[in-house]
């Protein structure tokens, strides 16, 4: 399963986007790039999931260059109900396996 | 749709003693899987059970076991507690195929003294 790296925080204001950039250099061909986020006491929730080029959905958009080896994640016009951990993960979708490997995740806090 | 339910939410445990936690997935999930949440190792997967059987297992001793049951519903069991089994236990369920998208539950908070 291929590594990701993410930053261990950022900070941002309220009506601002936010762009969470995740590093899986060694992502294989099979692999999916899917995102979490996590409030304290909470389980992790689905965000989005992709493969390359964008994807989008009602909450976020997932941008995947050629290469595969990056992808960001967009939070357009966040809010204080965004503050919460966000996961980056990486995993082979042929394997039909249910184990998701978290990383440390990106500690985002949205101030007023 | 219901979601993925976990009881109990909390629970208080002394050294030694085992524990039973209890995941109901979201109806027509038959995979279940269950994770360790602690602020030193972030989240870690546990096992997965499928159609009552074990799948996929992680790094973890074997005091930690679990089991699945015809409805799909699963239970995970802690033997012989340390104090570093204090941790938020989560399920998970999904589809089968959706291998990606998994629906958490709320988790168990568990403290050993």
């Amino acid at each position: 399963l291929a590594k990701t790296t993410q930053p261990i925080s950022m900070d941002s204001y309220e009506g601002q986007e936010v762009n969470i950039t995740c590093s899986h250099n060694n992502i294989a061909t099979n692999d999916y790039i899917t995102w979490y986020q996590q409030f304290p006491s909470q389980g992790p929730r689905f965000i989005i999931q992709g493969y390359k080029t964008k994807v989008t959905n009602e909450v976020a958009s997932l941008f995947i260059p050629a290469d595969r080896k990056s992808s960001t994640l967009s939070l357009p016009r966040v809010s204080l109900s965004d503050t919460a951990v966000y996961y980056c993960l990486v995993g082979d979708h042929s394997s039909n396996t249910g184990k998701l490997i978290f990383g440390q995740g990106t500690t985002l806090q949205v101030k007023p | 749709k219901a979601g993925v339910t976990q009881t109990p939410r909390y629970l208080i445990k002394t050294r030694g003693q085992q524990v039973t936690l209890s995941c109901s997935p979201i109806s027509g999930h038959r995979s279940v899987s269950w994770y360790q949440q602690t602020p030193g190792q972030g989240l870690q997967f546990l096992f997965e059970y499928f159609s009552e059987t074990q799948r996929n297992k992680g790094n973890f001793p074997g005091r930690f076991s679990g089991r699945q049951f015809s409805n799909s519903r699963s239970e995970m069991n802690v033997s012989t507690l340390e104090l570093g089994d204090s941790a938020l236990y989560l399920c998970a369920s999904r589809l089968q195929g959706a291998q990606g998208e998994q629906f958490f539950g709320p988790g168990t908070r568990l403290t050993v003294l």
